[in-house]
């Protein structure tokens, strides 16, 4: 019954070495969120998708991108990661603004 | 801009006790207001919300009232479990700010039995 599934739940990976994390949603909702959470802190909002607008945050690093290639599927990669990127990022879905969010569970990311 | 300010943690308590997490905000708007509840090595799941002023939100025991003229949305639970330990965040969000999540820092709470 999940309804947002992120995957992996955890990733390791190497220090500059591209990586793509992945959510799933089976919602159909028109909103997709990627949010950075860092130990101990709240969530960051990244960027999101209205559909196949895209929205960036002002002060989200060049060196994090996404895709969302249909209503169900959008990727976070990051480019190039560093050891200050290591954090928990998760998921979200709307179906529109001001509704209320649905998270997956999270992958945390590991970089070596 | 718009803001949540919540309490700092950690809040430890018996098992049976009351708990309060305070949580005010500011907005321009009418924003809808959220707590969202984290356990260990999780995402984040939907506690409870409220739309609009003097609402009430209330889910597994916890509740939480809309108050406009102090703008705050304080969680309240008459009795905690163990099972309760977690980390609140409270969170608001409107139409100008894209449905973007605006989190309070969150709050742990640790019940001990």
């Amino acid at each position: 019954d999940a309804m947002v599934i992120q995957n992996p739940r955890y990733q390791v990976t190497q220090f500059g070495k591209p990586v793509t994390l992945s959510c799933s949603q089976t919602l159909n909702h028109n909103v997709m969120y990627w949010y950075q959470q860092k130990s101990s802190q709240a969530p960051k909002l990244l960027f999101h998708y209205y559909d196949k607008d895209f929205n960036n945050e002002a002060d989200t690093p060049d060196n994090f991108q996404s895709r969302r290639p249909n209503t169900s599927f959008c990727f976070l990669d990051i480019r190039s990661p560093g050891l200050g990127d290591a954090a928990m990022y998760l998921c979200a879905t709307t179906t529109g603004y001001n509704t209320e969010a649905f998270f997956g569970q999270g992958t945390r990311l590991t970089v070596v | 801009g718009n803001s949540v300010t919540q309490m700092e943690g950690p809040v430890t308590l018996s098992e049976e006790a009351f708990l309060t997490i305070n949580c005010t905000y500011t907005a321009t708007g009418y924003p809808s207001l959220f707590w969202y509840v984290q356990y260990p090595g999780e995402g984040l799941q939907l506690l409870l919300k409220a739309t609009k002023a003097d609402d009430k939100g209330s889910n597994k025991g916890f509740e939480a009232t809309y108050r406009k003229e102090t703008t705050s949305f304080h969680l309240e639970k008459g009795s905690v479990q163990v099972s309760d330990s977690a980390v609140y965040f409270c969170a608001l969000s409107d139409q100008r700010s894209q449905g973007n999540l605006i989190f309070g820092k969150g709050t742990k709470l640790s019940v001990k039995p």
